[in-house]
């Protein structure tokens, strides 16, 4: 696709539910990260894909958060067991090789925890 | 402690003025990137500097690395209103994460 896709674009759930975010980077494109952005706040690492390699899950906040990649394709973010706390726009970006000088950012799933 | 720090936090000027954002870090980089974010969308970039003291322009932006790779400045000339959001900076970590300060947000009022 021309630019990097996520859906849904708006979530509301019940504390305690299961979520599945989707990103879908620009085709071709090897890398892929996860940010979190609080209402006012930054952005806040969360996990990065780079083709075939392990991924950098460091900026995971807890075992109830994880994340999968096929290839160098489709993401999904799934959050087990939703807290308040969880509520936060999720950003995906992608770029073409690792390390390069920019990322396409998705416009984000909007999460509010209920 | 914050690996990049920006200033102001928070900037709302009139139409027409001008202004200088900051981003600043203890740390030297090979290149660092300022992104704009408005609200409901995802942040775009908008440069990437990657010399020493290299200067580069966006129409009425103008982007400064400073000269040991430390800093940035972000110069924006008779803002508009379309120029309000959020302005990041990132860099690439040493474990190669992209870390983005926590941005200035800047409100033009028309």
């Amino acid at each position: 696709g021309a630019g990097v896709s996520q859906s849904p674009s708006n979530k509301v759930t019940e504390k305690g539910k299961d979520v599945e975010l989707r990103c879908d980077p620009i085709s071709g494109h090897t890398a892929l990260y996860w940010y979190r952005q609080r209402l006012g706040q930054g952005l806040e690492f969360l996990i990065y894909f780079q083709g075939n390699s392990a991924p950098d899950k460091s900026g995971l906040p807890s075992d109830r958060f994880s994340a999968e990649r096929t290839g160098e394709s489709v993401s999904t973010l799934t959050i087990q067991r939703t807290q308040q706390e969880d509520s936060a726009v999720y950003l995906c970006a992608s770029s073409l090789i690792f390390r390069s000088y920019g990322y396409t950012f998705g416009s984000g799933t909007r999460l509010t925890v209920v | 402690t914050q690996l990049l720090e920006q200033s102001p936090q928070f900037l709302s000027i009139q139409e027409g003025e001008n202004l200088t954002v900051y981003c600043n870090s203890s740390s030297v980089f090979s290149s660092l990137q300022w992104y704009r974010q408005e609200p409901g969308e995802g942040p775009v970039l908008l440069v990437t500097v990657v010399t020493g003291g290299e200067v580069k322009k966006l129409k009425r932006l103008t982007f400064q690395f400073g000269d040991a790779r430390k800093d940035s400045s972000l110069h924006i000339t008779a803002a508009q209103p379309g120029d309000t959001g959020l302005y990041l900076c990132a860099v690439q970590g040493r474990d190669d994460k992209i870390i983005f300060g926590k941005g200035t947000r800047l409100h033009i009022l028309p």
